[in-house]
């Protein structure tokens, strides 16, 4: 089985930058996500890493390291709409089908 | 291009009632997958189709719960007899990609609420 944790809530002032923190065990490693979920409405996909490193998207950048099952989602420059739920997702080896955390609800204050 | 569309957004039902829920992927993914995320949990996966075949079903709770995907384009999850443990937002996702390295495209849910 696989197991993701997250932390359930942080918030951050606008124009800051944030981290968010993901940790997974998984039998096996292929690949890790993550999402962005507004209330109410549907996850978008933010991000995908597979091998150890930084991978940067304009104000998001994610982070992955293997030997330490581990990834952060980084945000710089928070503006109000980026108040969310975050979910990070792992996929183990023998799996297609990834696992999903619970999620970080993001609050962004002025 | 139009994203995942599901239907209805919100149902209430009694315990014992049948519903049915509907998803419209994404013209052109052959992958379709369900997920539930009950309150205070995580999403977890139901069952994926391939085309009009279930590819992984191994999420799916117990048998009073059934999807279709005839023709290979929508696909419908029926809850019968629904339980009060049901409740929760049933999300449907697809893919043009098997492994799903671009993500998964998800429609907003259906909220669904037994008493």
């Amino acid at each position: 089985g696989q197991n993701i944790d997250q932390p359930t809530e942080m918030t951050a002032t606008e124009g800051a930058i944030v981290q968010i923190n993901c940790t997974y065990q998984t039998s096996g490693f292929n690949g890790l996500f993550w999402y962005q979920q507004h209330a109410g409405e549907a996850p978008t996909f933010l991000s995908y890493n597979v091998l150890d490193g930084l991978e940067e998207k304009g104000r998001f950048s994610s982070f992955l390291s293997r030997s330490k099952g581990y990834s952060y989602l980084l945000l710089k420059e928070l503006q109000m709409k980026d108040s969310a739920s975050y979910l990070c997702s792992a996929r183990s080896g023998g799996s297609y089908i990834p696992t999903f955390g619970r999620g970080t609800s993001l609050i962004v204050h002025p | 291009e139009a994203g995942v569309t599901q239907f209805p957004s919100h149902s209430v039902i009694e315990k014992g009632q049948t519903v049915t829920l509907r998803c419209d992927p994404i013209s052109g993914h052959d992958n379709l997958y369900w997920y539930r995320r009950v309150m205070g949990k995580e999403i977890k996966f139901l069952l994926h189709f391939v085309k009009e075949s279930k590819q992984d079903e191994s999420g799916m709770p117990n048998n009073r719960f059934l999807a279709e995907r005839t023709g290979g384009t929508y696909s419908t999850l029926k809850v019968q007899p629904a339980e009060l443990e049901d409740s929760g937002v049933y999300f449907c996702a697809s893919s043009q990609v098997y492994e799903g390295i671009y993500g998964y495209t998800f429609g907003s849910g259906t909220r669904l609420t037994v008493v």
